[in-house]
């Protein structure tokens, strides 16, 4: 079955660790992004990608980072700089003319933690 | 910021009540999408409807069904004969700005026996 793969499911990170979260995706889909939930707040884009070897800031970029090697696979990386990491993180694709016309496709998540 | 607002944080209903969720969106642009996702225990996001700008039809699929106007920029989301399966958060979203979707702060739905 198509679909998007998150991994981990949880994740722990200690002070001044870089962690990356893997996304991939099946449903051969150009868009992929990556939005932060947190209580209360819904979700924040962090980043997207539209096409293979480029993507853009979303609005809560500071901290994080990506690449996209791969049309499939869209990592993202929470860096020593991201003071507030704690939150779930979500990744969906969406195929080429993204969200406009197209609905959204998620994964199940990470919920990552700060030791 | 061209925000999507649910004011109702958390609902809880009995089971077999109808209930409706709010959704108030701001926007400048002529042409935009609204969507509606449920999130279940689980976390996965899974998408209820789209529903374009120029078209101010309510629509209804099996127990569920949307009010959209936009004289009042509303796109309320209305679960007829609740079920405990339908507990969940549900997310409002509108397109903007791009390739990019701005979500509500999403309503908790508690249905129960």
């Amino acid at each position: 079955d198509g679909g998007i793969t998150q991994s981990p499911k949880y994740l722990f990170r200690k002070e001044g660790q870089n962690v990356t979260l893997s996304c991939e995706q099946n449903l051969n889909h150009d868009a992929m992004y990556w939005y932060r939930q947190d209580p209360g707040q819904g979700l924040r884009l962090i980043y997207y990608s539209q096409i293979v070897n480029d993507f853009q800031k979303g609005d809560i970029a500071e901290g994080y980072s990506v690449s996209r090697e791969k049309k499939e696979s869209f990592p993202l990386t929470v860096t020593s700089a991201q003071k507030n990491p704690t939150a779930f993180y979500l990744c969906a694709s969406s195929p080429p003319q993204g969200p406009t016309n197209e609905k959204l496709f998620f994964g199940s998540g990470t919920q990552l933690s700060v030791l | 910021a061209q925000k999507v607002t649910q004011a109702q944080t958390e609902i809880s209903v009995v089971e077999k009540e109808d209930v409706t969720l709010d959704c108030v969106y701001e926007t400048r642009d002529t042409t935009y999408y609204l969507f509606w996702y449920k999130q279940p225990p689980s976390g996965e996001l899974v998408f209820l409807i789209r529903r374009n700008s120029f078209d101010e039809q309510n629509e209804i699929s099996g127990r569920y069904s949307w009010n959209f106007q936009k004289s009042t920029s509303s796109f309320n989301f209305t679960i007829t004969a609740s079920q405990v399966v339908d507990s969940a958060v549900y997310f409002c979203a509108r397109t903007g700005g791009g390739n990019k979707l701005t979500f509500g702060t999403g309503t908790q739905l508690k249905v129960e026996l």
